[in-house]
């Protein structure tokens, strides 16, 4: 089954305390990103990927890092989280193809930073 | 910048009746434009695009037109459904060469009642 995956669906933590948020798709795509959903704001992208080792900032990127060693793959770390990062993160990926730019999400991660 | 307006919700509908989320768009030439639905608990699922003007999207029965004139893409259906509750997103997708950069609506939730 196509999809995205992203590990954990739930995460409570304290500030400070190093984090990592997996996703995974099978897919094969070459575009990936990260979210953040919150209330009244929408989604907002923190990195996007084009492809193994290649990637950028999106709007909201401070405090975050992001990696792309493997197609497959985009960890979200979060190297020092705190409470403002309390949000709903999610993972998306797209193929490269210009007549469509379809994202395929993941379920969510819900984090919570106190 | 490229933004994307929607219309504020919540919108509470009863069952069988027509519905029309707004949405309108800035953005420099021609972008695809998408919608977007979440489900209660879920990541988002592509619901319908339109890639050019005058380009009609459908899908279970919604439809969107994209109006370069009016830089719209309201979000219809002519009979909602309680199964059709969720939360939707308008976004758009910049036509320029490389990584599309996907800008969300801040998302209309809909509640439909028997």
């Amino acid at each position: 089954e196509a999809q995205v995956t992203q590990n954990p669906r739930y995460l409570i933590t304290v500030t400070g305390k190093k984090l990592t948020v997996t996703c995974s798709q099978n897919m094969n795509h070459e575009y990936m990103s990260w979210y953040r959903q919150d209330p009244g704001l929408g989604l907002r992208q923190i990195y996007y990927s084009m492809n193994v080792e290649v990637t950028d900032k999106g709007d909201v990127p401070e405090g975050y890092k992001v990696s792309r060693k493997e197609k497959r793959n985009f960890p979200l770390i979060l190297e020092s989280p705190s409470p403002n990062q309390t949000s709903l993160y999610f993972c998306a990926s797209s193929p490269r193809d210009r007549s469509s730019y379809e994202q395929y999400f993941g379920p969510g991660t819900r984090l919570t930073v106190t | 910048g490229n933004s994307v307006t929607q219309m504020e919700g919540p919108v509470t509908l009863s069952e069988e009746a027509f519905l029309t989320i707004n949405c309108t768009y800035t953005a420099t030439g021609y972008p695809s434009l998408f919608w977007y639905v979440q489900y209660p608990g879920e990541g988002l699922q592509l619901l319908l695009k339109a890639t050019k003007a005058d380009d009609k999207g459908s899908n279970k029965g919604f439809e969107a037109t994209y109006r370069k004139e009016t830089t719209s893409f309201h979000l219809e259906k002519g009979s909602v459904q309680v199964s059709d509750s969720a939360v939707y997103f308008c976004a758009l997708s910049p036509f320029s060469g490389g990584y599309q950069k996907v800008t969300f609506g801040t998302g209309t939730k809909l509640q439909v009642i028997p």
